[in-house]
């Protein structure tokens, strides 16, 4: 069965630091989310990226995110200057459409811890 | 706005019981889908259940059932035979069609089976 696959699963890094989060969605799916999960807390949506561009972006992503999708295949969440609660689970996830829930697929997780 | 309602923070059942997971949602919408994730202590997402706005029938896959109460705006979930590998949070998510691509989650359950 197709996998989201994200890259690192775990990742400690200095507060101040840029981090990169990777992730490979689904081949033929069109419609790629980046999604956040505090310690213990809901599952909150960050962003959601269509046809090479933002299509819509929750209040938590500000100037200090960003997105991008460099080769065709990657999908990466990049945070600028991190700060200590930014520490969570990031999630990506793809979907093939909007009208459908089928195949809306989560990759297992890339944990940030910032110190 | 779309929102969803988990009013169970914690529940405890015994193994074999059959056991349901409780969600409520909010949207002025007509199109949306109802979904349900199992997350493990190891924090991955595991789609468990959907259910469409439009489907006339509660969906079912093995176990899992969507018991779909579209007038009351619920959407809970229920686990037959219960196994202590069922233990683990619950998030009851929705998504609305037609432009709005996010998932909504919930504050989740979080479900512990005793032997």
């Amino acid at each position: 069965e197709p996998e989201v696959t994200q890259t690192p699963s775990h990742q400690v890094t200095q507060m101040g630091q840029e981090v990169i989060l990777r992730c490979v969605p689904i081949s033929n799916h069109l419609y790629f989310y980046w999604y956040r999960q505090i310690l213990g807390q809901k599952v909150e949506f960050l962003v959601s990226f269509y046809n090479n561009e933002i299509s819509e972006k929750s209040e938590i992503f500000d100037d200090q995110f960003s997105v991008e999708r460099p080769d065709g295949s990657n999908f990466t969440l990049k945070i600028r200057s991190t700060k200590l609660e930014d520490s969570a689970m990031y999630f990506c996830a793809s979907s093939p459409g909007t009208t459908t829930n089928y195949g809306y697929t989560f990759g297992s997780g890339t944990r940030l811890t910032v110190v | 706005a779309q929102k969803i309602t988990q009013t169970q923070p914690g529940m405890f059942v015994q193994e074999k019981e059959a056991v349901t997971l409780d969600c409520t949602y909010d949207t002025s919408d007509q199109s949306y889908g109802l979904f349900w994730y199992k997350q493990p202590s190891s924090g991955e997402m595991i789609f468990l259940i959907y259910q469409g706005s439009y489907d006339e029938q509660n969906a079912t896959e093995g176990r899992y059932s969507l018991n779909f109460q579209k007038a009351r705006k619920s959407a809970n979930l229920v686990i037959s035979a219960s196994q202590l590998g069922d233990s683990a949070m619950y998030f009851c998510a929705m998504r609305v069609f037609f432009g709005n691509e996010k998932l909504t989650f919930g504050t989740g359950t979080r479900l512990t089976i005793i032997p």
